[in-house]
């Protein structure tokens, strides 16, 4: 199994720009969820699915973030207008229900 | 949010063994103890978990008290490799990991 996949690896952008990340999950795991991290508030959750539906979109910091799931072996999260605060890593996971939770390599995201 | 208490860092000598410890002096009944590890601009790695008894895999070995309010982690046989970052998290069911701060876990050559 080639793991989760995430791309881009590293994205620069400028600020006002919309930003678009993606997630395939592992096939046959029924969740899904998306990560931020940074130097300052460590790994946080924004978002998880179960079974392709939004559960908790708590950690989602505004308005400007959106996360679909539009089948079961694709994810994108959403970042529009982006801001310099939102620059960190994005990671995406998938697990099978309770099992441990598999990370992709993560999306560097600067915006300028 | 914090329910668990680690070390911010912790050195050991490579080809030792490697006794990482978690307070989790909250537990409550339905909640696991999980492990995972984070090295350098990777995506953290899941380790291990237990509920009550003591588990072992390929990677290591979690001790867990019979009280349940702590927990350690053994890395048997540690190599340069395991540097990394290691997070110990309570969870129940399919919900948000709670990451911390975690142990900075330094081998030393």
């Amino acid at each position: 199994d080639a793991g989760v996949i995430q791309s881009p690896r590293h994205e620069v952008t400028e600020m006002g720009q919309e930003v678009t990340l993606r997630c395939k999950p592992i096939s046959g795991h029924d969740y899904l969820f998306w990560y931020r991290q940074t130097m300052m508030r460590g790994l946080e959750l924004l978002i998880y699915f179960n079974n392709n539906v939004p559960i908790d979109d708590s950690g989602m910091p505004e308005d400007r973030f959106s996360a679909k799931m539009p089948n079961a072996s694709f994810s994108t999260l959403k970042i529009q207008p982006s801001e310099p605060r939102d620059s960190a890593v994005y990671f995406c996971a998938s697990s099978f229900y309770d099992y441990g939770y598999t990370f992709g390599s993560g999306t560097r995201l600067t915006v300028v | 949010d914090a329910k668990t208490t680690q070390p911010p860092s912790m050195d050991c000598a490579e080809g030792r063994a490697a006794n990482l410890p978690c307070n989790h002096s909250t537990i409550s009944g339905n909640e696991y103890v999980y492990w995972y590890r984070q090295i350098h601009s990777q995506g953290p790695q899941y380790i291990i978990h237990g509920l009550k008894n003591n588990e072992t895999n390929e990677m290591a070995s979690l001790i867990i008290t019979e009280d349940r309010k702590s927990s350690t982690l053994i890395l048997p046989h540690a190599t340069l490799r395991d540097t990394a970052v290691y997070y110990c998290i309570l969870k129940t069911g399919a919900n948000n990991l709670f990451f911390g701060t975690g142990t900075r876990l330094t081998v030393i050559p």
